[in-house]
């Protein structure tokens, strides 16, 4: 089966510090999306994406944080000036399209905010 | 509002029996939902899905039940097996708002062998 692959798998960074969590979503799926687990919590929603666009957006993404799609196949996701509370497994996901298709996630980025 | 949650935060089954996780949902507009597994350290996995036209659907060993009169989810899951210990999440699809899923709480599933 295809997979939605993120890097790093890990990720540890100073406080104030700039991080960019690597996704390259299914080649096919044109809407792409990042939510984000704080430790024995529930999945919340961050942001979707589609052509190119920002098509919703929750309270928890702020100016602090950007996706981007810089090339054909790599989906990215930066916070600027990481906060301690920023500390969470960031997972990427990437359907078909916005209907009745499944939603792969990615196995995650362990972001370790110091 | 955006609300999608479970009654129970975790469940003990023995090997061999069958699994019910519970879910109750707010949005009345919600017309398909998921049940996904999250295994420790790993992505979210879909498991079944139905739509609101339907109020059973049958997998391989799940079953999923959607009761819409009082908003509320069920997953079923038979013959529970050591592998199937896991967090179960119910998550709604809100497709005027990009398609985004809303995720419950969770249950973790714990199965004795």
């Amino acid at each position: 089966e295809p997979e939605v692959t993120q890097t790093p798998s890990h990720q540890v960074t100073q406080m104030g510090q700039e991080v960019i969590l690597r996704c390259v979503p299914i080649s096919n799926h044109l809407y792409f999306y990042w939510y984000r687990q704080i430790l024995g919590q529930k999945v919340e929603f961050l942001v979707s994406f589609y052509n190119n666009e920002i098509s919703e957006k929750s309270e928890i993404f702020d100016d602090q944080f950007s996706v981007e799609r810089p090339d054909g196949s790599n989906f990215t996701l930066k916070i600027r000036s990481t906060k301690l509370e920023d500390s969470a497994m960031y997972f990427c996901a990437s359907k078909t399209g916005t209907g009745y298709e499944k939603l792969f996630f990615g196995s995650g980025t362990q972001l370790s905010v110091l | 509002g955006e609300s999608v949650g479970l009654h129970l935060p975790t469940l003990s089954v023995q090997e061999g029996d069958n699994s019910i996780i519970n879910c109750a949902y707010s949005n009345s507009a919600s017309d398909y939902f998921i049940w996904y597994k999250q295994e420790s350290g790993k992505g979210p996995q879909f498991i079944i899905d139905i739509r609101s036209n339907m109020d059973k659907r049958q997998g391989q060993r799940v079953t999923v039940l959607l009761n819409k009169t009082v908003k509320h989810l069920s997953l079923q899951i038979a013959a529970t097996q050591p592998g199937d210990s896991a967090v179960y999440f119910c998550a709604e699809i809100y497709y005027n708002q990009g398609g985004k899923l809303i995720f419950g709480q969770g249950t973790e599933l714990s199965v004795k062998p």
